[in-house]
């Protein structure tokens, strides 16, 4: 079945602590996207990367990295650096081209204690 | 500019109402509308999508209506049933953008039996 593999479900981190949220998509889709959510507060892009080895900042990248070595995979790092991470991240995929339709993964809860 | 307004925030219908939530945007380069459902833990799946070409579009039980002059959109759920209970979220597209959505806060739909 093709889609989209986020891992883990769920995590729990300590304050200071970097974590990597993994994704992975068998779409063979161009683009690939991480979204932060937040209730009343939509979804918002953290980074997106249209072709391998190159990606672009979102609205609130501070305190994130990526990295999109293949062109199926674009883990998520969340560095102490990030004041609020405590939140629901989603990643998706999709061609580019101007048709909106992203695919969702299941998302990562992220927990600091 | 960039920012899509969705409401309301949450909204409460009877099984067999209509459930109606509104967008409206700035850019007026955003040329593509798409509205996704989501359901708790899951991540957003398109529901259905609208051009600024036509100004109504309709699936099943679900129609977008279009206002290009007003920079308004909005999604009408008929005869309204408890499985719709989800998250939605209104968001746009422009050419210049390709797929990367900005998306509207989310209005959590609740439909009782």
């Amino acid at each position: 079945d093709g889609g989209i593999t986020q891992s883990p479900k769920y995590l729990f981190r300590k304050e200071g602590q970097n974590v990597t949220l993994s994704c992975e998509q068998n779409l063979n889709h161009d683009a690939m996207y991480w979204y932060r959510q937040d209730p009343g507060q939509g979804l918002r892009l953290i980074y997106y990367s249209q072709i391998v080895n190159d990606f672009q900042k979102g609205d609130i990248a501070e305190g994130y990295s990526v990295s999109r070595e293949k062109k199926e995979s674009f883990p998520l790092t969340v560095t102490s650096a990030q004041k609020n991470p405590t939140a629901f991240y989603l990643c998706a995929s999709s061609w580019w081209r101007n048709t909106g339709e992203l695919f969702f993964g299941e998302g990562s809860r992220l927990t600091v204690l | 500019q960039q920012q899509v307004k969705q409401s309301p925030q949450s909204l409460i219908v009877q099984k067999g109402g209509i459930s109606i939530i509104n967008c409206a945007y700035e850019n007026t380069a955003f040329d593509y509308f798409p509205w996704y459902q989501q359901f708790p833990g899951k991540g957003p799946a398109l529901l259905i999508a609208i051009r600024p070409d036509v100004s109504e579009k309709k699936e099943g039980r679900f129609t977008i209506s279009f206002n290009k002059s007003a920079k308004q959109f909005s999604l009408h759920i008929m005869d309204s049933q408890p499985g719709d209970s989800a998250t939605y979220f209104c968001a746009a597209s422009g050419e210049t953008s390709g797929s990367r959505l900005t998306f509207g806060e989310g209005t959590q739909l609740t439909v009782n039996p």
